[in-house]
This record gives C-alpha cells, sequence and structure tokens, in this order.
C-alpha cells in the first residue's frame, strides 16, 4: 500500500490565483481530513469527510472547498489564494474499527504551499 | 484549544531512554491519549494510544496515571533519528468528528 499521497510536493501561487491540492488513499478508509500547520505551531483541520459524498467543516474552513466523490480521493481546493493561506498542509485518513469507531489517523507527507 | 500540556523542549543522549511527560487533567472517561511524532515538518506519524492501562509496541511504552491525569511516553532507546516533536493528544475514542486537536507538543533533542 502507498498508504497517504499528496501532490504537489510544493506549489507557489499568487494571490488571487486557485488551485486544488490532491489527497489519495489505498486503504480503503471512510474517514479524510485536511490540515493546516503554520510555523511553530500544531495542526488545524481545515476539512474533513466521513465517507463518500459527506464533507463537513474543520475549525478553520474559509476560503477552502472540499468533496468527496469517492472513497480514495479529497481534493481541497483554494477558490482565491491570500498570503495568510501560506502553510504546510496535511491529509490524513481513518479507518472504522470493529466496533465502528474511528481509529488511529494516518498521514500524508504534505504540501507546502507559498502565495505572494 | 489543546487539552494537554507539554513541556515545549527535552533533551536526551542517544542510547539513553526519553520520557516525555504529557498533563491532561480534563480528560474524560471516554478519551484515549495518544502520541504523534513530526520529523523535521514531515506528516505527523502515529507512536502509541492508551485509555487507562499502559501499553507497548515496537516503538514505545506509554505509562498512564491511575487518575488518568497524566502521561509518559517512553522511547526506550533513543537514536539520533528519534529527534523530533512529539504531540499528546486526547481524542473521544466514539467522537462523531475524529478530530485531533495538536497543540505545540514537545521538541525532543537527541543529542549523541
Amino acid at each position: 500500500n502507498a498508504g497517504v499521497t499528496q501532490t504537489p510536493k510544493f506549489q507557489v501561487l499568487k494571490t488571487g490565483q486557485s488551485m486544488t491540492l490532491q489527497c489519495a488513499q489505498d486503504m480503503n478508509h471512510e474517514y479524510m481530513s485536511w490540515y493546516r500547520q503554520d510555523p511553530g505551531m500544531g495542526l488545524r483541520l481545515i476539512h474533513y469527510s466521513v465517507g463518500a459524498g459527506i464533507t463537513d467543516q474543520g475549525e478553520v474552513p474559509n476560503g477552502y472547498n472540499v468533496s468527496r466523490s469517492t472513497t480514495e480521493d479529497f481534493p481541497l481546493r483554494l477558490l482565491s489564494a491570500a498570503p495568510s493561506q501560506t502553510s504546510v498542509y496535511f491529509c490524513a485518513s481513518s479507518y472504522r474499527d470493529r466496533g465502528h469507531r474511528w481509529g488511529t489517523q494516518y498521514f500524508g507527507p504534505g504540501t507546502r504551499l507559498t502565495v505572494l | 484549544d489543546a487539552k494537554t500540556t507539554q513541556p515545549p523542549s527535552m533533551d536526551c543522549a542517544e542510547g539513553r531512554a526519553a520520557n516525555l511527560p504529557c498533563n491532561h487533567s480534563t480528560i474524560s472517561g471516554n478519551e484515549y491519549v495518544y502520541w504523534y511524532r513530526q520529523i523535521h515538518s514531515q506528516g505527523p506519524q502515529y507512536i502509541i494510544h492508551g485509555l487507562k492501562n499502559n501499553e507497548t509496541n515496537e516503538m514505545a511504552s506509554l505509562i498512564i496515571t491511575e487518575d488518568r491525569k497524566s502521561s509518559t511516553l517512553i522511547l526506550p532507546h533513543a537514536t539520533l533519528r528519534d529527534t523530533a516533536v512529539y504531540y499528546c493528544i486526547v481524542r473521544d475514542y466514539g467522537g462523531a468528528t475524529n478530530k485531533l486537536i495538536f497543540g505545540t507538543g514537545t521538541l525532543l533533542a537527541v543529542q549523541p
């Protein structure tokens, strides 16, 4: 298994541009999520999904859109990039255990985004 | 806000045990203690988790106090590759959102 993969690894945008960060997992995990990490800080949840067709907001959703059309993919869209969105973005996925509770989350390697 | 308190940094000599403390005095009965680490801005890596009993796996041991208000992650023989930021997180195992609330963690520096 490749686990959780993210593309691109690095990206530089100009203010106002849009782009999509890709996240994919091959573990058939129902749960997927996006976090951002600013310098010297912990990760903060942007959006999450508990299954295909279901998404919800985390603690810092403004300026980002998500969709979940398949179990494997969970892209994050920046509608109009701003310098405040300069950050490292991590995708994570998780499974349901036999008690139908969420199990351990596994993270991708991250996308480093700079908005000029 | 994170429900845990960790020292911002610690040093450990290579080959010695690294003991990383975490306070979680407001933990509730259905919340587990999770430990992740992040090596040089890579994606967080799961280490271990527990509810109230001590746990051990191939990476580390987790000691949770009887009142569950604090815990200690033990890396038995630290190596230079264990230099990382270690995050202690409490998580509602049955929660609907599966959200992990990260604090700023402990930067463990393993010295040669």
